[in-house]
């Protein structure tokens, strides 16, 4: 069965770092998403990417985080100059249409110190 | 965006016990889901039901848009059930998951 696949798993940095995490969706999903999760709380949503533009993101999602579909497999999120704060997992994922099931990948756990 | 409200916060139960986790949320849904994070952190799909039953196994699920709720049924609880369970909805008119503070389910042996 397709599966969402994130790499890497896990990503230790330093603060003011940059960090890209990366994502490969299911080949024939044409939405995506990215979403975080703060260590022990709810799942929050940070972007959604359709027909190679940003369609709907979150107030997390500030100037210090970019999307990009790079090529026709991946889709990578980055974070310019991390801060403590953005310790947390990062979820991948997509789905074929707007509304039908989100499909997550395992999640990247960040660590910035 | 929709508000999304889970119950009970917390569940423990022995091996082969039933229970039934509430999800509601506070605006019309085209898609609702279920997931079961695991010890690992790992997001599993259960279900996808903005309307109507499903049935998955020991699990399955109802959800009744006109009355803003979904509940997830688990029958004979196995302890590998253990984890947290999170509904998440997305309104009519935008892309994004909204989620629920979970229910942390421990099945004990």
């Amino acid at each position: 069965e397709p599966e969402v696949t994130q790499t890497p798993s896990h990503q230790v940095t330093q603060m003011g770092q940059e960090v890209i995490l990366r994502c490969v969706p299911i080949s024939n999903h044409l939405y995506f998403y990215w979403y975080r999760q703060i260590l022990g709380q709810k799942v929050e949503f940070l972007v959604s990417f359709y027909n190679n533009e940003i369609s709907e993101k979150s107030e997390i999602f500030d100037d210090q985080f970019s999307v990009e579909r790079p090529d026709g497999s991946n889709f990578t999120l980055k974070i310019r100059s991390t801060k403590l704060e953005d310790s947390a997992m990062y979820f991948c994922a997509s789905s074929k249409v707007r509304d039908g099931t989100q499909y997550f990948g395992p999640g990247t756990r960040l660590l910035v110190l | 965006g929709i508000q999304v409200e889970q119950s009970p916060p917390d569940l423990i139960l022995q091996e082969g016990a039933n229970s039934t986790l509430r999800c509601n949320f506070s605006d019309s849904v085209n898609n609702l889901q279920w997931f079961h994070q695991n010890p690992w952190g790992q997001l599993i799909n259960l279900f996808y039901i903005p309307s109507g039953t499903k049935q998955n196994g020991r699990l399955s699920a109802t959800t009744v848009a006109t009355e803003r709720y979904s509940l997830l049924y688990i029958s004979s609880s196995q302890t590998t059930d253990s984890g947290v369970y999170f509904c998440a909805g997305q309104e009519t008119s935008g892309s994004r998951l909204t989620f629920g503070e979970g229910t942390q389910l421990t099945v004990n042996p």
